[in-house]
């Protein structure tokens, strides 16, 4: 079936640094990608929608200059968190919509999610 | 704009009991919605969806949800709850414009207890 994969599935960084997030649809191309931001024990907030060859859709509210977004190819999306402060601290989750069949065939996948930790 | 409301943050139930989570939405269309679950560390799992058609849908692991549109609901049920259901389950409604994307209710957690 298909998957998204995260890498990396955790990260420790300092206070100022910035954080690369991939995001892969390992047998399957998505146009679009989803980033999503989840708090503990809180619910998943979407942070932006990502385009392949065009600039990412931000929510409102979401910095764009703090978490960059680039949909490099089909199959890839990165985030990175800019000068990275203990509250971006979280768990990041993508996901790739994939079209299979005829109306109601789309099918939303999540990735494992990563952790991140700024110190 | 659509949102996703799950009015019970954490629920109880006893293994062997049924079960019921609460979904209510808020779309200008027909939506589409979703059950997913999501253990302790673990990623999210799509129990199942609605798009159109039969509005009672079956899902994994025994899970069914009904859609109805007149009190915009999704609730999600189990006619009998095992110890290995218990977690974090997430309501959430997909615009079927815009590229797919996907609004999650807050959650509700289920405790299992013998």
């Amino acid at each position: 079936g298909a998957v998204v994969s995260q890498h990396p599935s955790r990260v420790i960084c300092k206070s100022g640094t910035s954080v690369k997030i991939e995001c892969r649809s390992l047998d399957f191309q998505a146009t679009t990608m989803f980033w999503y931001r989840q708090f503990p024990k809180k619910s998943l907030m979407l942070m932006a929608t990502s385009n392949e060859g065009s600039k990412a859709t931000y929510e409102q509210g979401v910095e764009k200059d703090k978490f960059l977004i680039n949909h490099a190819s089909l199959t890839l999306s990165t985030l990175t968190v800019t000068s990275a402060h203990p509250e971006d601290s979280s768990f990041y989750i993508c996901s790739a919509p994939r079209r299979a069949g005829g109306p109601g065939g789309e099918t939303q996948y999540f990735g494992p999610g990563t952790r991140l930790l700024v110190l | 704009a659509q949102s996703v409301t799950q009015p019970d943050i954490h629920i109880t139930v006893s293994e062997g009991a049924s079960l019921e989570l609460r979904c209510n939405y808020s779309y200008g269309a027909t939506p589409y919605l979703f059950w997913y679950v999501q253990s302790p560390g673990q990623g999210l799992q799509l129990l199942l969806k609605y798009f159109s058609g039969d509005t009672l849908v079956q899902g994994i692991k025994g899970f069914e949800a009904e859609f109805k549109r007149s009190q915009s609901s999704f609730n999600l049920r189990k006619p009998s709850v095992h110890w290995s259901d218990a977690a974090e389950y997430f309501c959430a409604v997909g615009a079927r414009t815009g590229g797919f994307k996907t609004i999650f209710g807050a959650g509700t957690r289920l405790f299992v207890k013998a």
